[in-house]
């Protein structure tokens, strides 16, 4: 069964940090670039980073570059996020998500949320 | 950055056509990708390269895209259409994939 299943969302306080991982299964994952993009609270959807499949090319929305990053381990067919300084705007579901040719995603999990509160 | 612009909502009858636009500068040059969103699942492929439908969805969708606009068409709408609809392109200037604001699609 072709999936992706996030982790490790929860509440944190500002400032604070979170790991992300996204488990891949059914595919083969060192073949695929894959993303992260997030949706907070009744809002829309926003892209925040990507990575080649062997992990050479990394690439990050403005709006996270320098606080988070982005990596995976295709030994273990997983994606993961690190976020630093984590600030309120922070706050949404995190979805793992993976594009095809002119990055269309086919294929998302089911999200982890993340919260950023005092 | 590039902009993608949706309207927020559509109605629409039962068995009528929907018809959900994105508009974009010259957005007629990109692929653009459409997704359906139900309320707590996440989004689904509806439509890629601008009016190609992955497998599994029925040909009731259908997509368009030629100059400022691109247009995702639901054809005799069910009540099981009713769900946010966001459409996306990767902008090559700047490698930024890029969504529209979301339109809430209502089945009267």
């Amino acid at each position: 069964q072709v999936q992706l299943v996030e982790s490790g969302g929860g509440l944190v306080k500002p400032g604070g940090s979170l790991r992300l991982s996204c488990a891949g299964s059914g595919f083969t994952f060192r073949d695929y670039y894959m993303s992260w993009i997030r949706q907070a609270p009744g809002k829309g959807l926003e892209w925040v980073s990507y990575i080649s499949g062997s992990d050479s090319t990394i690439y990050y929305a403005d709006s996270v570059r320098g606080r988070f990053t982005i990596s995976r381990d295709n030994a273990k067919n997983s994606l993961y996020l690190q976020m630093n300084n984590l600030r309120a705007g922070d706050t949404a579901v995190y979805y793992c998500a993976r594009p095809g040719p002119d990055w269309y995603f086919d294929l998302w999990g089911r999200g982890t949320l993340v919260t950023v509160s005092s | 950055s590039y902009v993608l612009t949706q309207p927020p909502s559509v109605s629409v009858a039962p068995g009528k056509t929907a018809r959900i636009t994105c508009g974009g500068n010259n957005i007629g040059s990109k692929s653009v990708h459409w997704y359906q969103q139900k309320p707590g699942q996440a989004p689904l492929l509806v439509i890629y390269y601008s009016s190609d439908r992955p497998s599994g969805i029925p040909e009731r969708f259908s997509g368009s895209n030629s100059g400022i606009t691109a247009t995702l068409t639901i054809s005799r709408v069910e009540a099981g259409d009713e769900a946010d609809y966001y459409c996306q392109v990767w902008d090559s200037s700047s490698d930024h994939r890029v969504f529209g604001g979301g339109t809430k699609l209502t089945v009267l």
